[in-house]
């Protein structure tokens, strides 16, 4: 069975500062996807990165896949009380399977 | 362009009932995938539907059934409802199998 770990689980923070959030897995990932989810709302996608060692930005959010293509994080510059939500990251581990969730990483971003 | 839509958004059941719940994905996607999301458990895949055909299951009981239909449009039914089967269910859509999701906003359920 395939597993993604995602860390921190929790994590609260004044507004202004800095974060990483992480997803790892055993195993290589095909492509992976970055999802934030909010209270009542179903996930929305952010990002997909698919090569080794791509770096991809949106706005404040930085997110890396790893070189190797089983870890990637995520980095939030400056947070602001809107970043609040649960970050979670699904990688497909071949072509034509489901995507695996990992169960996220829930944010608190306090003004 | 309308997003994924998801009837009933709440519903309450009690042991032993079934229940149906409703997706209709974005215009244009084939593909529809259900998922299971509890708090421990985070989300877990169901089913996927392409063009009207179950292409993959994910680890739950028979229980747990679906469909799909030539609109695209798709159904699950959970039967005989047990307490652990409380969650919220959410449904995505994507122009092909697996490609970047489009979630809708899922169904509460709760069983009593």
């Amino acid at each position: 069975t395939q597993l993604l770990e995602q860390s921190p689980q929790f994590l609260s923070i004044q507004e202004g500062e800095n974060l990483t959030v992480y997803c790892n897995s055993s195993s290589v990932f095909s492509s992976l996807q970055w999802y934030r989810q909010e209270p009542g709302e179903g996930p929305v996608l952010l990002v997909t990165v698919v090569t080794g060692g791509e770096v991809k930005k949106l706005k404040r959010l930085t997110f890396q896949f790893g070189d190797a293509r089983k870890d990637s994080s995520l980095h939030i510059t400056a947070a602001q009380p809107g970043d609040t939500g649960l970050y979670l990251c699904a990688g497909v581990f071949r072509g034509n399977t489901p995507l695996v969730f990992g169960k996220g990483t829930r944010l608190s971003v306090i003004a | 362009k309308a997003g994924v839509t998801q009837t009933p958004r709440y519903l309450i059941k009690t042991r032993g009932q079934q229940v149906t719940l409703s997706c209709s994905p974005i215009s244009g996607h084939r593909s529809v995938s259900w998922y299971q999301q509890t708090p421990g458990q985070g989300l877990q895949f169901l089913f996927e539907y392409f063009s009207e055909t179950q292409r993959n299951k994910g680890n739950f009981p028979g229980r747990f059934s679906g469909r799909q239909f030539s609109n695209s449009r798709s159904e699950m039914n959970v039967s005989t409802l047990e307490l652990g089967d409380s969650a919220l269910y959410l449904c995505a859509s994507s122009w092909e199998i697996y490609n970047e999701q489009f979630f809708g906003p899922g169904t509460r359920l709760t069983v009593l």
